[in-house]
């Protein structure tokens, strides 16, 4: 019954691969987002979903691609994988665009 | 535009000690003001949250109080537990935002 799940929680892969993660919840909620957490905690929004439909794209680069198949999920698609895209992947949900958002576990993406 | 300034880690306590952890905003208008706590290797959850001035925010000892004349929303405990380690995000959702705007994280651990 988790409410916001991601998956993996783990993703080691070499540089230039593609990779996906999966975000899915169950609490009915209208907006969906993906959060970059780096080795120092610091908490930066990528992108921003309100339903299905984008309302954020923040400077990501465009080898980060998000889809919203429907208003429960939102997955993240990188491609060409960096060193630099090590980090802690958060997605995260909220009624509505200015309330509390509910965060998923994680996904530590680890690139070498 | 609208952010968070947040008292700088680490912070170390020993255990029954009085925690506070300063929080100071920029916004326009009135935003809600929330309280995260990050436990090692989890997600982000809701520790607490105010959504008007002089409005206080509690749950599990924790308290903070919305403070527009000082814009702070400082997090306090009156006595910490070991238990208590991890890192604490203070974060603000102004009027017509799009997503949640975070500080950068206090990291707090206590001591036996």
């Amino acid at each position: 019954d988790t409410a916001v799940s991601q998956t993996p929680k783990y993703l080691v892969t070499q540089m230039g691969n593609d990779k996906s993660i999966k975000c899915e919840q169950n609490l009915g909620h209208d907006t969906m987002y993906w959060y970059k957490q780096d080795s120092k905690k610091f908490l930066k929004i990528m992108f921003s979903y309100n339903n299905k439909e984008l309302i954020i794209n923040e400077t990501v680069p465009n080898r980060f691609s998000p889809k919203s198949p429907d208003k429960a999920h939102l997955n993240l698609h990188i491609n060409s994988l960096e060193l630099g895209d090590s980090a802690v992947y958060f997605c995260a949900s909220s009624q509505a665009r200015y309330t509390e958002a509910f965060f998923g576990q994680g996904t530590r993406l680890t690139v070498v | 535009g609208d952010s968070v300034t947040q008292m700088e880690g680490p912070v170390t306590l020993s255990e029954e000690a009085f925690l506070t952890i300063n929080c100071t905003y920029t916004a326009t208008g009135y935003p809600s003001l929330f309280w995260y706590v990050q436990y090692p290797g989890e997600g982000l959850q809701l520790l607490l949250k105010a959504t008007k001035a002089d409005d206080k925010g509690s749950n599990k000892g924790f308290e903070a109080t919305y403070r527009k004349e000082t814009t702070s929303f400082h997090l306090e405990k009156g006595s910490v537990q070991v238990s208590d380690s991890a890192v604490y995000f203070c974060a603000l959702s102004g009027a017509g935002a799009n997503n949640l705007f975070f500080g950068t994280g206090t990291r707090l651990t206590v001591i036996p």
